[in-house]
């Protein structure tokens, strides 16, 4: 079965870092882009950011770059989002997401997501 | 960058009616426009990808046409599975936008 699962989100502290995991299985993990797309509370997807197959291409929304890292582990199937001094703007829902081919933005495959809340 | 809007940014409608979301780039992004349903608290599925191309498992009812920076969603005969929020993404180019939703309710 083709699947993602998030893990390692949580309630943070503002200021504060957490990372962000992504487990694929049922498919050739390299061979595909993946992408973090999130969902504040009661507001519409945002694309924050995605990776290549090769991670040769890695790209930013302007509202985390600097601040959030992406990177990936083919050997384990594994996506990672670093997420360093959080502010209360990034509590969402954080999506996994695998793309079409390995430098195709478009997605095709979900995650359930992972809940970040940033808050004192 | 380019923007993305969606129109209407809700609707109600009928089981059986017809529905036709718009969706507008800032500029042209050729055919490299997707399709997203969501349900609520649900992660959002793909509908269609490249303006036109269902993707496998979706029903024939949902359609999608256009080009450059003008598209369509359209579902021929709206079902109760049907009512959600949906979604155009352009991914031409970095950064890689989301409409702002049309959400679809009775």
């Amino acid at each position: 079965e083709v699947r993602l699962v998030e893990s390692g989100g949580g309630l943070v502290t503002p200021g504060g870092s957490l990372r962000l995991s992504c487990a694929a299985s049922g498919f050739t993990f390299s061979s595909y882009s993946m992408t973090w797309v999130r969902q504040a509370p009661g507001k519409g997807l945002e694309w924050i950011s995605s990776i290549s197959g090769d991670s040769g291409s890695v790209y930013y929304a302007d509202s985390v770059k600097g601040r959030f890292t992406l990177s990936r582990d083919n050997a384990k199937s594994s996506l990672f989002l670093q997420m360093n001094s959080l502010r209360a703007e990034d509590t969402a829902v954080y999506y996994c997401a695998r793309g079409w081919a390995s430098s195709s933005w478009y997605i095709v495959l979900w995650g359930q997501g992972a809940l970040l809340t940033v808050s004192s | 960058d380019i923007q993305m809007t969606q129109s209407p940014s809700s609707l109600s409608a009928s089981v059986g009616d017809r529905v036709t979301i718009t969706c507008r780039a800032s500029q042209g992004v050729n055919i490299w426009l997707a399709w997203y349903q969501q349900k609520p608290e649900k992660a959002p599925k793909s509908l269609i990808y490249a303006a036109s191309t269902l993707e496998s498992g979706v029903p024939s009812r949902f359609s999608g046409s256009g080009s450059g920076t003008d598209f369509t969603l359209t579902i021929s005969s709206l079902q109760p599975e049907d009512f959600a929020t949906y979604y155009c993404q352009q991914y031409d180019s970095y950064p890689f936008t989301f409409g702002p939703g049309t959400r679809v309710d009775i």
